[in-house]
């Protein structure tokens, strides 16, 4: 069980916008920056939005971050096929003294 | 370039021990903080522990008092050195940088290719 919560799974066709949320607590998302991380099938995870809402150079601005309380989310603006993998969220934890991931999202382009 | 690269992977039974090392190149291990992450097979990332840039260490409760994380800062590599390894620890380990600015956090923006270690008998 993940201390960071995110959907299984979403979807969406070419050029629609998607967006997939990640739930946590006052002692992670609630107080510290969320991260989020793109992993692409058998590749190590790649950096995709860090700060909660900043874009790491090289990162199409198609992707967005935003933070309300405790609860984080991304959104994917003008999908596209290559955009299909797994998405992970994840943020410093005070209480626990260290880094807590969500389970992860699948991406699908259908 | 910044790269990281992994190895001591592998086979090992249930109770034995494991030393993973990943070569930092491009940077300094001790001007940032770093961090093992791993993932089982078909399973999400679970973050395994971060050394800071004074050497201060932190562990995941899953590993706490079985996994060590160490670095060469001579020799620039990180070190995971784990004990009493169970079933449940088989997974690719990935080393994580830490993007520099903060003491720790969960903002990685290098990893390396990651070594898998299986845990049976």
């Amino acid at each position: 069980q993940s201390v960071l919560t995110q959907p299984p799974s979403a979807s969406g066709t070419p050029g629609q916008r998607v967006t997939m949320s990640c739930s946590g607590s006052s002692s992670n998302i609630g107080s510290n920056p969320v991260n989020w991380y793109q992993q692409l099938p058998g590749t190590a995870p790649k950096l995709l939005i860090c700060n909660t809402d900043q874009r790491p150079s090289g990162v199409p601005d198609r992707f967005s971050g935003s933070k309300s309380g405790t609860s984080a989310s991304l959104a994917i603006s003008g999908l596209q096929s290559e955009d299909e993998a797994d998405y992970y969220c994840a943020a410093w934890d005070d209480s626990l003294k260290g880094a807590v991931f969500g389970g992860g999202t699948k991406l699908t382009v259908l | 370039e910044v790269q990281l690269v992994e190895s001591g992977g592998g086979l090992i039974q249930p109770g034995e021990s494991l030393r993973l090392s990943c070569v930092a190149s491009g940077f300094t291990v001790t001007s940032t903080y770093m961090s093992w992450v791993r993932q089982a097979p078909g399973k999400g990332l679970e973050w395994v522990s971060v050394i800071d840039s004074g050497g201060s260490t932190f562990y995941a409760d899953s590993v706490k008092g079985r996994f060590t994380t160490s670095r060469d800062n001579s020799k620039n590599i990180l070190y995971l050195q784990m004990n009493s390894l169970r079933a449940e620890d088989t997974a690719v380990y990935y080393c994580a940088r830490g993007s520099p600015g903060n003491r720790y956090g969960s903002r990685f923006d290098y990893w390396g290719q990651g070594t898998l270690i299986t845990v049976s008998s």
